[in-house]
């Protein structure tokens, strides 16, 4: 069984660019989440999908941050503009169903500079 | 074996000794807790769960120790091997209907052959 996919696997860009990330999660399963894992620190939630739909995204700082998952499959996270402080790794899972045991993606680097 | 009695960023482990990794978690309410590790470059991956209702579990090679009381949760590895160098993350589940994962800060295990 194929995992969560995610690219880019690394992202270099300068503060105030836009930047934008994509996660396909394991075919089948309904919930996505988006985490972001600063260095030293465990990953945060920003923003969990139930199919095409929001259900938490009350971590996610939505005057630069922005997902979508418009089919319930792919989904799409971007950062507009850009901080120094969003240099992080951003984290895609996926569970078959919200109280399911969560599959992580290897992940995004972003480096901010 | 080593042991760490507070939760500390690294462990150091021989090749073969026991590890004993530490966490000690918010949220007197949450009921399931999980234990990840974390390899570099990737994203986190399941060891092993305990509900609030145990107070052990076993697995291959892992133990997990819940103490309600003082709200701490420990991993046991046996046996350690080189492959077992990560980064271990606990989360704990603060979510109601679904999962909703609060991760700690990590330890990183580190063994010398």
């Amino acid at each position: 069984e194929a995992g969560v996919a995610q690219s880019p696997r690394y992202k270099i860009i300068e503060k105030r660019q836009s930047v934008a990330f994509w996660c396909n999660p394991i075919s089948g399963h309904a919930t996505l989440y988006w985490y972001q894992q600063i260095l030293g620190q465990g990953p945060k939630l920003l923003i969990q999908f139930q199919n095409n739909g929001v259900v938490d995204d009350s971590q996610l700082p939505k005057d630069r941050f922005s997902a979508e998952r418009l089919k319930g499959v792919d989904s799409t996270l971007k950062i507009q503009p850009a901080k120094l402080e969003d240099s992080a790794v951003y984290l895609c899972a996926s569970s078959l169903d919200r109280s399911d045991e969560q599959f992580f993606g290897p992940g995004t680097r972003l480096t901010v500079l | 074996g080593e042991s760490v009695g507070l939760h500390l960023p690294t462990l150091s482990v021989q090749e073969g000794d026991n590890s004993i990794i530490n966490c000690a978690y918010s949220n007197s309410a949450s009921d399931y807790f999980i234990w990840y590790k974390q390899e570099s470059g990737k994203g986190p991956q399941f060891i092993i769960d305990i509900r609030s209702n145990m107070d052990k579990r076993q697995g291959q090679r892992v133990t997990v120790l819940l103490n309600k009381t003082v709200k701490h949760l420990s991993l046991q590895i046996a046996a350690t091997q080189p492959g077992d160098s990560a980064v271990y993350f606990c989360a704990e589940n603060q979510g109601s209907n679904d999962y909703k994962l609060s991760f700690g800060a990590g330890t990183t295990v580190t063994v010398r052959a």
